[in-house]
């Protein structure tokens, strides 16, 4: 089974400082890797996702993410954490050729003026 | 292009009554998935369907049923309702190629059930 370890509850950050949010995942091959977010009472948007190639993601909304095989982890960036980035923010892993997700506990961002 | 759509988005409903929950996928989306969202567990996934046909359940009582119809549309259902079924429920549709799924899950808003 899969599993998806999201590092830290709550991350609050001031405008403008950058932002870090931790994935590690456990799987023996290495699966396709997301990144959602979600603004209160709505559902899950897609920040940015790995399936295969280029290691080095970017997103929407200036993320971007790292796919470490050697460290199994997907960690979330952005440079300049904006007031809009005020959100819930989860990792996701699936298998290939599966469409179930599995999704981490999630990380609330909190940004400071 | 349409997203996914869901409804009702609130409904409450009281123990012991049953609910059923509507789920319009993205056009040519034939993979429809339903997850479970709540303060203490997180998402939790129900089940997918792809082609009116269930390909994967996850660890849910038998209560919670779903079904997909030949347009792709799904509903899921929830019977002998408890308090712990209290959630946000959200449907998901995916893309399909021809070599498995490729692409990521798009997500409707979700539906917010109460149950008193």
């Amino acid at each position: 089974a899969q599993s998806v370890t999201q590092l830290g509850s709550h991350v609050s950050v001031s405008e403008g400082a950058l932002v870090l949010l931790r994935c590690n995942y456990s799987s023996s091959v290495p699966p396709y890797l997301f990144w959602y977010v979600q603004y209160p009472n709505q559902g899950l948007q897609l920040l940015l996702k790995y399936t295969t190639g280029a290691t080095l993601v970017k997103g929407i909304n200036g993320f971007e993410a790292e796919f470490k095989k050697s460290e199994t982890s997907f960690h979330l960036t952005k440079p300049s954490a904006h007031m809009s980035d005020a959100a819930e923010y989860f990792c996701a892993v699936r298998r290939i050729n599966d469409y179930k997700l599995s999704f981490g506990a999630g990380t609330t961002v909190t940004v400071r003026a | 292009k349409a997203g996914v759509t869901q409804t009702p988005r609130y409904l409450i409903k009281t123990r012991g009554q049953q609910v059923t929950l509507s789920c319009s996928p993205i056009s040519g989306h034939r993979s429809v998935s339903w997850y479970q969202q709540t303060p203490g567990q997180g998402l939790q996934f129900l089940f997918e369907y792809f082609s009116e046909t269930q390909r994967n359940k996850g660890n849910f009582p038998g209560r919670f049923s779903g079904r997909q119809f030949s347009n792709s549309r799904s509903e899921m259902n929830v019977s002998t309702l408890e308090l712990g079924d209290s959630a946000l429920y959200l449907c998901a549709s995916g893309p399909l190629s021809a070599g498995g799924p490729t692409g990521e899950l798009f997500f409707g808003e979700g539906s917010r059930l109460t149950v008193l």
